[in-house]
């Protein structure tokens, strides 16, 4: 069956890096674009990171621009997420989802939280 | 960018139909897509490209979109539907979500 599993999520300090990792399973991972998302606490979806099937477009929203970057490694079927200049506001539940126009398969999420 | 409007909540009597609504500028030429999320698990897709339904998902979940909105529905709602829903678009390689809509079944 289809899986996606995030980790490396963890405390951290205003200013630091982070790299999340997601491992996809069960299916035939690459043919199929991939995402990030993350929900802070008590709030809404906000979607963070897309890579097509073959990493060669990479899209982001506008609060990570230019301090996160998502990867693919097809032959390892991971997708990451490194996550640079990490802010408080920053904190949330990131969740890795497979499907780019409609993301059909969420892992559990892995949680962040930027706190000095 | 694009805004998706909801409602913040609404709640509907055991038995009965559910609509929430999802607003946005010339909606009805994209494609919308609904998930459902229960307090402390991950989103579950439950209508995409506007009105298809992933295996497993009951009958009872529907969707359109015509115009200004896109409108999920929920037919004789149980206990279990009540979680928070969420309507989504992607755009220009972007991802697009609604504020989201607590649902509350009495």
């Amino acid at each position: 069956q289809v899986q996606v599993v995030e980790s490396g999520g963890g405390v951290v300090q205003p200013g630091s890096s982070l790299r999340l990792s997601c491992a996809a399973s069960g299916f035939n991972f690459s043919t199929f674009g991939m995402h990030w998302f993350r929900q802070a606490p008590g709030k809404g979806l906000e979607w963070v990171a897309a890579i097509w099937f073959d990493g060669s477009k990479k899209y982001y929203g506008d609060s990570v621009k230019g301090r996160f970057t998502i990867s693919r490694d097809n032959s390892r079927n991971t997708v990451s997420l490194q996550m640079d200049t990490l802010r408080a506001d920053d904190t949330a539940v990131y969740y890795c989802a497979r499907g780019l126009q409609y993301p059909a398969y969420w892992g559990q999420g892995t949680l962040v939280t930027v706190s000095s | 960018s694009y805004e998706l409007t909801q409602p913040l909540s609404m709640s509907v009597a055991l038995g009965q139909t559910a609509s929430i609504s999802c607003g946005g500028n010339d909606i009805g030429s994209k494609t919308v897509h609904w998930y459902q999320q229960k307090p402390g698990q991950a989103p579950v897709l439950v209508i995409y490209r506007d009105t298809n339904r992933p295996s497993g998902i009951p009958e009872r979940f529907s969707g359109s979109n015509s115009g200004n909105t896109a409108t999920l529905t929920i037919s004789r709602a149980q206990g279990g539907d009540e979680a928070d829903y969420y309507c989504q678009v992607w755009d220009s390689g972007a991802v697009f979500f609604g504020g989201g809509t607590k649902l509350t079944v009495l």
